[in-house]
């Protein structure tokens, strides 16, 4: 499965929108794009995942480049509630393992 | 949304003993399981695959006699640390695949503490 690269932390202010970078340059075609979220001391949250186009659903957006070679997850308003650590995570076979790479610490602020 | 039901939330065991966590998953079938061990301020580490029926796969550096995985059922995988010492404790979460809609889901974790 292809590696990602996330920016260690970020910051976002409360009711804007949090934008968060996934670089996955070594992708493949047929390699899905998920992403998840970890609340301190909670279980993974599924949040998204997409293969070529374009996601939205109740809790995010998720934009994958034309290249595929990165994707961006959108909070469209964050809250407090979204303070977590976001990992993005590629992998071929669906159902296989799923490694978690280090995520993006966000934290949104008052 | 599909269901993984881990017991219990937290344990503290004296060194030396065994502890048993458990994975459910509540309203699907899991042929497959995957345990993981995360530390304070570190990403998740798999640990192992569990599969029904079958003997569970270890990552390398695990120590499958230490971590013992049962998967006796289509709903049930437990995780039983073995002969536990401090450097055991940390965060033990189970996840299993649910299907295209959902992806993986992850039980709520359990926070073993050896004393």
């Amino acid at each position: 499965d292809a590696k990602t690269t996330q920016p260690p932390s970020m910051d976002c202010a409360e009711g804007r929108a949090a934008n968060l970078p996934c670089n996955h340059s070594t992708i493949s075609g047929n390699e899905y794009v998920y992403w998840y979220r970890q609340i301190h001391s909670q279980g993974p949250q599924y949040i998204i995942h997409g293969l070529k186009n374009n996601e939205t659903n109740e809790m995010a957006s998720l934009i994958i480049t034309e290249d595929r070679k990165s994707s961006t997850l959108i909070l469209p308003h964050a809250t407090l509630r979204d303070t977590a650590v976001y990992y993005c995570i590629v992998i071929y076979n669906q159902g296989g393992k799923l490694i978690f790479g280090q995520g993006t610490e966000l934290s949104v602020k008052p | 949304g599909a269901v993984v039901s881990q017991h219990p939330s937290w344990v503290i065991c004296k060194s030396g003993t065994s502890v048993k966590i458990e994975c459910r998953s509540l309203d699907f079938q899991a042929t497959t399981m995957f345990w993981y061990r995360q530390f304070p301020k570190q990403s998740l580490m798999l640990m192992a695959t569990s599969n029904e029926g079958s003997k569970a796969t270890y990552e390398q550096g695990v120590e499958k006699d230490k971590f013992l995985i049962n998967h006796a059922s289509l709903t049930l995988s437990t995780l039983t640390v073995t002969s536990a010492h401090p450097e055991d404790s940390s965060f033990y979460i189970c996840s299993a695949w649910t299907g295209g809609g959902y992806g993986y889901t992850f039980g709520s974790g359990t926070r073993l503490t050896v004393v």
